[in-house]
């Protein structure tokens, strides 16, 4: 099992394009997250989905959409990119609320 | 939804001493409480985790246990060494409103040698 992968790695984005952030995980997880991590803080969640077809808003929304058409793949887009969105962004699974949540290894993007 | 709050954000013990970090929760309906470790530039890993219908669970150095009344959890870790040095992030999961796994914003150890 390969897990959950992320790609890409790093990202330079100009202010105002947009990009996609991609998220799969092969362990046929119901649960699949977005989260993004600033310099020294903590995990900031953004989207998440309980199922495929099935997604709702986390804590800091604006500026990000997700779709989950599959339930191995929650990509997350960014649209008008923003310096405030320049982040490490995280994507996890989980099986239920109650199992272990797996993290991808992160995106780290700047936008400038 | 779930809220989940981690005191202090940052702890800084001398190697070899103890280290207890403790989480709040709200939803008194939760049943599972992870925490992950997350060295520098890597991703969160799980470490340990607890459930409600028991009140502490041990791993060689590291404990976690969970007061329901209080609504409370906390990690023990003993005989810290410098490889504990990490951000330590402790999670319960939401069963109402939001259904999700809710995280605290971290805590920051530093094991000073």
């Amino acid at each position: 099992n390969a897990g959950v992968t992320q790609t890409p790695k790093f990202r330079i984005l100009k202010i105002g394009q947009s990009m996609t952030l991609q998220c799969t995980q092969d362990m046929n997880h119901n649960y699949m997250y977005w989260y993004r991590q600033d310099p020294g803080m903590g995990l900031k969640l953004i989207y998440y989905s309980v199922g495929a077809g099935i997604t709702d808003k986390g804590e800091v929304p604006n500026g990000y959409n997700v779709s989950r058409s599959t339930t191995e793949d929650f990509p997350l887009r960014l649209e008008l990119a923003a310096p405030s969105q320049t982040s490490v962004y995280f994507c996890a699974s989980s099986q239920t609320t109650n199992t272990e949540a797996f993290f991808g290894q992160g995106t780290r993007l700047t936008v400038v | 939804g779930e809220n989940v709050e981690q005191h202090p954000s940052t702890l800084s013990v001398q190697e070899g001493d103890s280290a207890v970090i403790k989480c709040t929760y709200s939803d008194s309906a939760s049943n599972y409480f992870p925490w992950y470790k997350q060295e520098l530039g890597k991703r969160p890993q799980l470490i340990i985790d607890i459930r409600s219908n028991v009140g502490e669970k041990k791993d060689q150095r590291i404990a976690v246990t969970l007061n329901k009344t209080a609504k409370h959890f906390s990690l023990h870790i003993t005989e810290t060494q410098p490889e504990d040095s990490a951000v330590y992030f402790c999670a319960a999961n939401s069963l109402y409103g939001n259904n999700r796994l809710a995280f605290g914003k971290g805590n920051q150890v530093v094991v000073i040698p």
